[in-house]
């Protein structure tokens, strides 16, 4: 079975740039979430997509950062524009839908992304 | 509010040595998912094993084992005769019950080192 794929792998950009990652899930795995893994920490929480739905985007910087869903399968995560701070590891995770239960998530590889 | 600490920044020791890695959580959830995940040098966290809070058992895998104990908020990990394979970043992470809950939330992760 497939896992979790991500591209690119890894990005440079300057500052006030935008940039994009994709992600495409597990087959079969409704629910997708993005994390931002900045360096020395554990990943953090971006945003929750239940099929093409945002179930938690809570912590998601909205004035600069952008995900959508639209099919319930792929998603793309936008950074416009971007800061020094956005430097990280942005990690995407599916898990499948247990009908209210919570399910294990399974990580892709990252996109390790570096603004000067 | 939840939070995981993992008070154990860094640990380094010998191959064949028995290591545990430390976690303690809050939560004021009375049930909830308790992980271990692996982040080895290449970046993608690999899922080890999930407990939920009603299941205290122990458990062990091959030269992995795992304590939970609700009394004391603490699952710890334990590599026995551990292998330079098993140096890696390794974090633990707690979720609400509830898909729509199920956010991970991490620890900031411990840094084992094997060596030969």
């Amino acid at each position: 079975e497939a896992g979790v794929a991500q591209s690119p792998r890894y990005k440079i950009i300057e500052k006030r740039q935008s940039v994009a990652f994709w992600c495409n899930p597990i087959s079969g795995h409704a629910t997708l979430y993005w994390y931002q893994q900045i360096l020395g920490q554990g990943p953090k929480l971006l945003i929750q997509f239940q099929n093409n739905g945002v179930v938690d985007d809570s912590q998601l910087p909205k004035d600069r950062f952008s995900a959508e869903r639209l099919k319930g399968v792929d998603s793309t995560l936008k950074i416009q524009p971007a800061k020094l701070e956005d430097s990280a590891v942005y990690l995407c995770a599916s898990s499948l839908d247990l009908g209210g239960l919570t399910d294990t998530q399974y990580f892709g590889p990252g996109t390790r992304l570096t603004v000067l | 509010a939840q939070k995981v600490t993992q008070a154990q920044t860094e640990i380094s020791v010998v191959e064949k040595e028995d290591v545990t890695l430390d976690c303690v959580y809050e939560t004021r959830d009375t049930t909830y998912y308790l992980f271990w995940y692996k982040q080895p040098p290449s970046g993608e966290l690999v899922f080890l094993i999930r407990r939920n809070s009603f299941d205290e058992q122990n458990e062990i895998s091959g030269r992995y084992s795992w304590n939970f104990q609700k009394s004391t908020s603490s699952f710890n990990f334990t590599i026995t005769a551990s292998q330079v394979v098993d140096s890696a970043v390794y974090f633990c992470a707690l979720s609400r019950y509830g898909g729509s809950q199920g956010n991970l939330i991490f620890g900031k992760g411990t840094k084992l080192s094997v060596k030969p």
